[in-house]
């Protein structure tokens, strides 16, 4: 296993665009999270998934964006009519569920930047 | 909400130093992670930190868990030039959100040979 995949690796988009971002986890980690990092910030949560059931959203998730893990493997991230403000760094971590596992793999993100 | 300070937010130290940063939180966690994030990269986890008091080490770096559950530090010792990067500081709970990390606002490491 290669850790979490995420693609595309950099995205560039007309504002009012939509744009969609995939995640792959690690095989095993039933457990899948969105964040979203700005410039100069730490990363914040956006939502997550256990299984395929999303259990969990921000209040950064405005109602363009949405999530779905169809059959508990990947995962999918779509932001529609693309604003300025939606330009960031989107991050796809995993782990196994369970207190002693708090060990997050992160994916090497998708940068969106919208124009 | 809760939320982490991370001090500093940067450093620029001569190879061979030791470096300190911490992190503070308005609320307890029960646990406390470390990541390292280099440019155009994802967060790498350094350290997890499960209990109060705890004292974990990975090769050079050190990071304990405050025994008030409200702080955490991470050492590095005789830097090299490849700990340039980002670290971010990390607090998790249990129960309402279920593991969701909170994470500092990062302490930006800068290292001259």
């Amino acid at each position: 296993d290669t850790g979490v995949s995420q693609n595309p690796r950099h995205k560039i988009t007309k504002r009012g665009q939509n744009v969609t971002f995939r995640c792959d986890p690690i095989s095993e980690h039933n457990r899948l999270y969105w964040y979203r990092q700005t410039l100069g910030q730490g990363p914040e949560f956006l939502t997550y998934f256990q299984n395929e059931a999303q259990l969990e959203k921000s209040r950064l998730l405005s109602d363009r964006f949405s999530a779905e893990r169809p059959k508990g493997s990947f995962s999918t991230l779509e932001i529609q009519r693309t604003e300025q403000g939606d330009s960031a760094m989107y991050l796809c971590a995993s782990r196994r569920s369970g207190r002693e596992s708090s060990g997050y793999t992160f994916g090497s993100g998708t940068r969106l930047t919208v124009v | 909400g809760q939320q982490l300070n991370q001090s500093p937010q940067s450093m620029f130290i001569q190879e061979g130093e030791d470096v300190s940063m911490n992190c503070t939180s308005s609320s307890i966690f029960n646990t406390w992670l470390w990541y390292k994030q280099d440019p155009g990269e994802g967060p790498v986890l350094l350290i997890a930190l499960y209990k109060a008091g705890e004292l974990t080490s990975n090769g050079r770096l050190t990071a304990q868990f405050g025994i008030t559950r409200k702080d955490s530090f991470l050492n590095i010792s005789a830097s090299i030039p490849s700990d340039v990067g980002i670290y971010f500081c990390a607090g998790q709970n249990y129960g309402g959100s279920q593991g969701n990390l909170i994470f500092g606002k990062g302490t930006k490491l800068s290292v001259k040979p």
